[in-house]
């Protein structure tokens, strides 16, 4: 079936630093989705994309997060500067349709430890 | 606001037993409700969904679920296991937003392990 691609499957930073987290979608898929695991606890909601904006974000989905999806490329999710309570593992999803019922299709995800 | 609940961190059953996972969910809305699967470093896969009409939905190998309002549960089931059953079974419900796309909120996993 279709397949969504995280890159890299695991980053390792420092503190304060920067990282940009970049997410193959389905090729015709039109919204975009990530999700945030941290260890032990339930995926969560940060933000979802459709037509080059933000349509809804979390109150995980701090200032220092950024998304965006240029050019019809990677869609992305960026953090700067990262904190030690960005460690998780980070899913994206992409869909054909909005609405509550379509089908998100998942990456494996991109575990994300701040040191 | 909504949440889901699935009260089992882990099952291990044997192969060619039964299993069902529990998920109960709380929303004031009508629900739409997903099992997702999640086998080693693979993203999460659709087993089957529910919108109305029909309790019980067929989903892909040989798992079902039945839904009910009045319990709010939306319990998984397959009949007969197979040791590639093993990988962790998240219950998610999708509610009503405000803007495009939609939002999923998952339940915690349960991680079932199939003993040969």
């Amino acid at each position: 079936g279709p397949k969504v691609l995280q890159i890299p499957s695991h980053q390792i930073i420092d503190m304060g630093q920067m990282v940009t987290l970049n997410c193959d979608p389905v090729s015709n898929h039109l919204y975009f989705y990530w999700y945030k695991q941290i260890l032990g606890q339930q995926m969560e909601f940060l933000v979802n994309f459709y037509n080059g904006k933000v349509m809804e974000k979390s109150k995980l989905f701090k200032d220092q997060f950024s998304v965006e999806r240029p050019d019809g490329s990677y869609f992305t999710l960026k953090i700067q500067p990262t904190a030690l309570e960005d460690s998780a593992v980070y899913f994206c999803a992409s869909s054909l349709y909005g609405g509550t019922y379509a089908e998100q299709f998942f990456g494996p995800g991109t575990r994300l430890t701040v040191l | 606001a909504q949440s889901v609940t699935q009260p089992d961190a882990r099952v291990t059953v044997s192969e060619g037993a039964s299993l069902q996972l529990r998920c109960k969910y709380s929303y004031s809305g009508t629900p739409y409700l997903f099992w997702y699967v999640q086998y080693p470093r693979q993203g999460l896969q659709l087993l089957l969904k529910y919108y109305s009409g029909d309790p019980v939905v067929q989903g892909v190998n040989g798992f079902e679920a039945e839904f009910s309002k009045s319990n709010s549960s939306f319990h998984l089931r397959k009949a007969s296991v197979h040791w590639s059953d093993s990988a962790v079974y998240f219950c998610v419900l999708s509610a009503l937003t405000n803007s495009a796309g939609n939002k999923l909120t998952f339940g915690i996993g349960t991680r079932v392990l199939v003993r040969p």
